[in-house]
């Protein structure tokens, strides 16, 4: 039972491409996350939806935009990729904190290594 | 400064060893802690919680210095299975949403 799934696992295209990288949950979860892993290894929140709703948006180049078309799903849509975008993508999703019984645990995918030539 | 610091290593110990990672953080106003384990080229799972009263899970205890803005890690007879990064992570929850703030990671690797 795959609780977060991302799509593609691995992604390579050209400097300049527009891409997406679709997330989707099954653990009744109401908050979704993105994350990005650079070559550092410091992984950094990008976004964060709440039931559809955006609630925490980073300083993220505007050419990043999550798209939220159900609570189950957080597609992330990367227009005119650059050189440095290259790096693992990790969605998460998060039941909000009261109806989790008073924790703060995210849950994530296994990540979309992206890479831009 | 970084909000999350930690001491990258790597820590190279034998099989049977005792190990520990500390870590610090740098917003008094953090809410919640944890250490999540990462293996190569995989998700960070949730290792543990940590709480200022000490907790312990198997081999595994975790404690939060508040005072002193400290999260530790200690690892007893390490295991080859333990070789990971271990990373420190604080939480900034702004009303039901948690914000996850993570240090760089310590890597472990337990020889034999």
């Amino acid at each position: 039972d795959t609780a977060v799934s991302q799509t593609p696992k691995y992604l390579v295209t050209q400097m300049g491409n527009d891409k997406s990288i679709k997330c989707e949950q099954n653990l009744g979860h109401d908050t979704m996350y993105w994350y990005k892993q650079d070559s550092k290894k410091f992984l950094k929140i990008m976004f964060s939806y709440n039931n559809k709703e955006l609630i925490i948006n980073e300083t993220v180049p505007n050419r990043f935009s999550p798209k939220s078309p159900d609570k189950a799903h957080l597609n992330l849509h990367i227009n005119s990729l650059e050189l440095g975008d290259s790096a693992v993508y990790f969605c998460a999703s998060s039941q909000p904190y009261r109806a989790s019984g008073n924790t703060d645990t995210q849950y994530f995918g296994p990540g979309t290594r992206l890479t831009v030539l | 400064r970084k909000e999350v610091e930690q001491d990258p290593g790597p820590f190279n110990v034998p099989e049977g060893a005792t190990v520990a990672f500390n870590c610090t953080y740098s917003n008094s106003a953090s809410q919640s802690f944890f250490w999540y384990r990462q293996d190569c080229r995989k998700e960070p799972k949730l290792l543990m919680s940590v709480y200022s009263s000490g907790n312990e899970d198997g081999r595994f205890t975790a404690q939060l210095n508040r005072a002193s803005q400290y999260i530790s890690l200690l690892i007893r007879d390490s295991k080859l299975s333990d070789s990971a990064t271990y990373l420190c992570v604080v939480n900034m929850r702004s009303g039901n949403t948690g914000k996850l703030i993570f240090g760089q990671g310590t890597t472990l690797q337990v020889k034999p």
